[in-house]
């Protein structure tokens, strides 16, 4: 069975600080797939990155960056110099080899606070 | 650029009514799904299909109904209302490449009474 673990319940930070949310997962698949979405307050859900399993290199996308290391099963989103636009839930999800044909396991979520 | 419509955006219903909720996609995607998300509990997958007539479980498909009948259409039917349904529900589609992401509806949040 997958499983996908959000340790973080809540973070809150001030504006400007560094923020790192964490993601572990558990499959037996070795072909499978770890996707980060975001849950502003308005509620819906953007899509912000995917990484499949034979790809371990780390991405940067201007103030966000993922790192993934299957060796600790973790699949880890920064956010550099948060803004208040930031806040939001952060959900790590996984799916497998169909790529979530058939559905994303998802974390619980990780509440996310930038207080100015 | 509709993408994934869900409706209605909001309902309350009294116990041991039914209703079907409502989605459809215009991105000619094979594959949708339907999601409840509860608070403290993330998304949980109810129902998903990979193609027009197939369906299948998922992990909590009880009291829940689905069919796809067509490629743009996956309905969810409620068929006897329970206090433990109140949530909010996500359908989401996708396209066959296994690196395509799952798109989502904006989601119907649904009280039950």
């Amino acid at each position: 069975a997958q499983k996908v673990t959000q340790a973080q319940t809540e973070i809150s930070v001030v504006e400007k600080e560094d923020v790192t949310l964490d993601c572990v997962y558990e499959t037996r698949d070795t072909t499978y797939y770890l996707f980060w979405y975001k849950q502003p307050p308005s509620g819906e859900l953007v899509f912000l990155i995917r990484r499949n399993s034979f790809d371990e290199q780390n991405e940067i996308s201007g103030r966000y960056s993922w790192n993934f290391q299957k060796s600790t099963s973790s699949f880890n989103f920064t956010i550099t110099a948060s803004q208040v636009v930031d806040s939001a839930v952060y959900f790590c999800a996984l799916g497998d080899s169909g790529g979530g044909a058939d559905g994303l396991t998802f974390g619980k979520g990780t509440h996310l606070i930038i207080q100015p | 650029n509709a993408g994934v419509t869900q409706t209605p955006k909001f309902q309350v219903l009294k116990t041991g009514q039914s209703m079907t909720l409502q989605c459809a996609q215009d991105m000619n995607h094979e594959y949708m799904s339907w999601y409840r998300q509860d608070p403290g509990m993330g998304l949980r997958l109810i129902h998903y299909s990979v193609g027009a007539g197939i369906t299948d479980q998922g992990e909590v498909p009880n009291g829940y109904n689905v069919s796809r009948s067509t490629t743009e259409d996956f309905p969810l039917r409620l068929l006897s209302a329970a206090p433990s349904q109140t949530s909010v529900y996500f359908c989401a589609s996708k396209s066959r490449g296994q690196w395509q992401p799952q798109h989502f509806g904006d989601g119907t949040r649904l009280s039950i009474l």
